[in-house]
């Protein structure tokens, strides 16, 4: 009965290479969302979409696409990936505003990706 | 815009003693404030939030937080710190406009025993 789930846990890859991590969420929310933690713990909001909709788009290199093939699965792709790409990605899923949980978000567990 | 800080980023605290993180935040709107904790290699999990009813929120695991307006503030405490609180902890705020969450930069809570 997980909540949010990421594939996979773990990803090693070389420079230069694309990678794409998936997401799915069963808990019925609009809004999913992908973070990037880096190795001091800041966590960043990448993207943001609501019903396969960008919703928000931060100052993410535009190697990194997400895909929304329906509201319950929100997928990154990253392309030509670099040393600096090395961190742990979030998703996360909400319900819809004034949707009574007042935006409280719902992670995954993570995925940690390592460059070399 | 909206900001959280989060003071210290390391906190120790004696098995037992009292456990105090503290958040301030700013805001031009009146905020929702979460504080969410991370256990080591996991993903993060919602402690508490406020959400403009009661000041005094309490959360899972013994935790408290109280919204402060005068003082932009939204410290996390518990009363008896145990062995298992050792994780890190990230105050967040949003704007009840959008969707967007911003969080600090979270704080390492140590347990000493």
């Amino acid at each position: 009965d997980t909540a949010v789930s990421q594939t996979p846990k773990y990803l090693v890859t070389q420079m230069g290479n694309d990678k794409s991590i998936k997401c799915e969420q069963n808990l019925g929310h609009d809004t999913m969302y992908w973070y990037k933690q880096d190795s001091k713990k800041f966590l960043k909001i990448m993207f943001s979409y609501n019903n396969k909709e960008l919703i928000i788009n931060e100052t993410v290199p535009n190697r990194f696409s997400p895909k929304s093939p329906d509201k319950a699965h929100l997928n990154l792709h990253i392309n030509s990936l670099e040393l600096g790409d090395s961190a742990v990605y979030f998703c996360a899923s909400s319900p819809p505003l004034g949707g009574g949980l007042n935006n409280e978000q719902f992670f995954g567990p993570g995925t940690r990706l390592t460059v070399l | 815009a909206q900001s959280v800080t989060q003071l210290g980023s390391h906190v120790s605290v004696s098995e037992g003693a009292l456990v105090l993180l503290r958040c301030n935040y700013s805001s031009s709107v009146p905020p929702y404030l979460f504080w969410y904790v991370q256990y080591p290699n996991q993903g993060l999990q919602l402690l508490l939030k406020y959400t403009s009813a009661a000041t005094l929120v309490k959360g899972i695991n013994g935790f408290e937080a109280e919204f402060k307006k005068s003082e932009t503030s939204f410290h996390l405490t518990k009363p008896s710190a145990h062995m298992s609180d050792a994780a890190e902890y990230f105050c967040a705020v949003s704007d009840r406009r959008d969707d967007k969450i911003i969080f600090g930069k979270g704080t390492r809570l140590h347990i000493l025993p």
